[in-house]
């Protein structure tokens, strides 16, 4: 059974703090990484994928993976209130489809 | 360029009905998939549809069905439903790819 392991949280940081999120998979054939974001009472949005080892940067927000660990992570620099979420990681393990699998997200709270 | 749409928002159903859900993908995706959410199992996979086949198939009994037309939208039936199947049901669009997926705004499904 393949797995993504992410922390329930809470996760509590205060404004202009950096959050860390991470997420270990099972799998170590896994291709492909997504971070999601959802507010609630709303549908998953995509916010960052990443195919290699190594840091993916878009803005305020960086992806780190570790293959070799089976570890991927999120880093929100300058988080905003408006960053208050649950992040889900997810992970494709199967070439040939685009079946995710995913954790069952940490929930950010940013506070003023 | 329109979302993922997906009909009705709202189901309230009784215990041994049956339900139809559609999902219009993204103009040019060609692959739906189905999820379903709960607040204690998180994302579940459903289905997979790529090209009217189904390329892919999640853990859920065969009261869950689906399809895919030749225009891309997609369907998905829950037959003798039980309490246990309120969930929200989210549709999600992709280019093939592993570009990761774009979701609808979901149906909320209530069964009484």
């Amino acid at each position: 059974q393949k797995e993504v392991e992410q922390n329930s949280g809470p996760l509590s940081v205060p404004e202009g703090a950096i959050a860390s999120l991470n997420c270990t998979y099972s799998d170590r054939g896994s291709q492909s990484f997504f971070w999601y974001r959802q507010y609630s009472g709303k549908s998953p949005e995509l916010i960052m994928f990443i195919y290699s080892n190594g840091d993916k940067e878009d803005g305020r927000f960086t992806a780190q993976l570790n293959k070799a660990s089976q570890y991927v992570s999120l880093l929100i620099r300058d988080s905003q209130p408006s960053d208050s979420a649950t992040y889900l990681c997810a992970v494709n393990a199967q070439g040939g489809s685009e079946k995710l699998v995913f954790g069952k997200g940490t929930k950010l709270t940013v506070n003023p | 360029k329109a979302g993922v749409t997906q009909t009705p928002r709202y189901l309230i159903k009784t215990r041994g009905q049956q339900v139809t859900l559609s999902c219009s993908p993204i103009s040019g995706h060609r692959s739906v998939s189905w999820y379903q959410q709960t607040p204690g199992q998180g994302l579940q996979f459903l289905f997979e549809y790529f090209s009217e086949t189904q390329r892919n198939k999640g853990n859920f009994p065969g009261r869950f069905s689906g399809r895919q037309f030749s225009n891309s939208r997609s369907e998905m039936n829950v037959s003798t439903l039980e309490l246990g199947d309120s969930a929200l049901y989210l549709c999600a669009s992709s280019t093939w790819g592993n570009y990761g997926y774009t979701f609808g705004s979901g149906t909320r499904l209530t069964v009484v």
